[in-house]
């Protein structure tokens, strides 16, 4: 089945930047997502990308997808502590089912 | 606009009990719905998706159970609860590739 793969934590200090990989198996990935999760709080959707596009900027995010390798990533530029959280990967090929990843922990040290 | 609601907030509940969490989906028609149950703060499980009324299908076997009795409306049940169904359960919506809306979760005690 489809499996999608993160680093568990990331600790960053306040205004660098942060990067979080992320690898997925599926080869037919339409769509893939980034996902952050606060303390005791449901998924907020950050930023999507179609499996055709390299890259997408949105303000202090950038998501590369580097579609040969399976491999997507996010970097927050400028990071903050309110970007403390646990992000999550995911992806669809389809439009029934997504597939998240394990979560990555951001840790921002002021 | 599209929003969710999932309650209750938070449930404490005995071994051997029943259960029920509701999700409503506002401002949408015919959506996908999915229930999430995510363990220790970390990844996510799929455990029921619906692409429309009375239609489920269950990812995992387990002691739950799904049903979606209007189109925008989605339950999750079990008959007894299990000490190992302690966890925060998700309700999330999707119409479009554009990802998910999830509601604010309900976080599950199994005592």
């Amino acid at each position: 089945g489809e499996d999608v793969e993160q680093s568990l934590f990331l600790s960053v200090r306040e205004g660098d930047s942060s990067v979080i990989n992320c690898t997925y198996t599926d080869s037919s990935s339409t769509y893939l997502y980034w996902y952050k999760q606060e303390p005791g709080a449901g998924l907020q959707l950050l930023t999507y990308i179609f499996s055709n596009m390299d890259m997408k900027q949105d303000q202090r995010l950038t998501v590369l997808l580097n579609k040969k390798d399976k491999h997507l990533s996010l970097r927050i530029a400028d990071t903050q502590t309110g970007d403390s959280a646990i992000y999550f990967c995911a992806e669809t090929g389809g439009y029934q089912k997504v597939t998240f990843g394990t979560g990555t922990k951001l840790q921002v040290i002021p | 606009s599209q929003t969710i609601h999932q309650w209750p907030a938070t449930l404490v509940q005995p071994v051997g009990s029943p259960l029920s969490l509701e999700c409503t989906v506002e401002g949408t028609s015919n959506p996908n719905l999915y229930w999430y149950r995510q363990a220790a703060g970390r990844g996510l499980q799929l455990l029921f998706y619906s692409v429309g009324i009375g239609q489920i299908s269950s990812e995992v076997p387990q002691n739950l159970s799904a049903s979606r009795p209007q189109d925008r409306q989605f339950i999750l049940s079990s008959k007894k609860l299990l000490l190992s169904d302690s966890g925060f359960y998700l309700c999330a919506w999707t119409v479009q590739n554009y990802g998910y809306t999830f509601g604010s979760g309900t976080r599950l005690t199994v005592v």
